[in-house]
């Protein structure tokens, strides 16, 4: 009975580089959220999709920043050339159509 | 524009006394509300939920109210134990397309004295 799986839980880039985090959602579910979280901050909206479509991006920056989930695999949130202030706690949340959503463990990002 | 508001970043109580958090919402759209309770370096647990055709929701020492006339929705705990000690999150979802965004508040620290 696998939860909401994200990979990696930390991971530590330079500036400039690309950062991809994973999400794997619950068995069943087909709705994905990302979300960041800032130290001393709450949780921010960035994304909703669902499987082959993005639902709503308006938490998402214009640029550098995109989601993807395909029909197969996880949910991929990619951060091309990262910059310090991409440093943060981002997490994913999975659902089914309706009903709550359940959170993964979170992936600390630190860019250097 | 904030839709969903936790005004008290944080509260603290006496073990065995009642939590009560609260939250407000703007946007009438909303129509299902969820509390989830986080730990530092965790992800945020799912604790309760109430759908807007309910007032009240309970679950062993957690209680949901809802008012939907003020758009004000709040937890009680009760009674507090020291484990209780986390942030909370109040969140509101709409149905359907983009209003089924989970919208979240800022979080109340509570911490609860032994």
């Amino acid at each position: 009975n696998a939860g909401v799986m994200q990979n990696p839980r930390h991971l530590v880039r330079r500036r400039g580089q690309e950062a991809r985090l994973r999400c794997s959602p619950m068995k069943g579910h087909s709705h994905v959220y990302w979300y960041r979280q800032l130290p001393e901050e709450g949780l921010k909206f960035m994304v909703y999709l669902q499987k082959e479509n993005i639902i709503d991006e308006s938490g998402m920056p214009k640029e550098r920043f995109s989601a993807e989930f395909p029909k197969e695999g996880p949910s991929i949130l990619r951060i091309q050339q990262v910059v310090r202030g991409d440093s943060a706690a981002y997490f994913c949340a999975s659902c089914r159509d309706q009903g709550e959503a359940f959170f993964g463990q979170g992936t600390r990002l630190t860019v250097v | 524009d904030q839709q969903v508001k936790q005004n008290s970043p944080s509260l603290s109580v006496q073990e065995g006394r009642i939590s009560i958090l609260n939250c407000d919402y703007t946007n009438s759209m909303f129509d299902y509300f969820l509390w989830y309770k986080k730990y530092p370096a965790e992800g945020p647990t799912f604790l309760i939920s109430i759908s807007s055709i309910k007032d009240k929701n309970e679950d062993g020492r957690f209680t949901v109210f809802l008012n939907k006339s003020a758009k004000h929705l709040s937890l009680h705990i009760v009674p507090s134990q020291p484990g209780d000690s986390a942030v909370y999150f109040c969140a509101a979802r709409g149905y359907g397309g983009s209003q089924g965004n989970l919208i979240f508040g800022k979080g109340t620290k509570l911490s609860v004295k032994p």
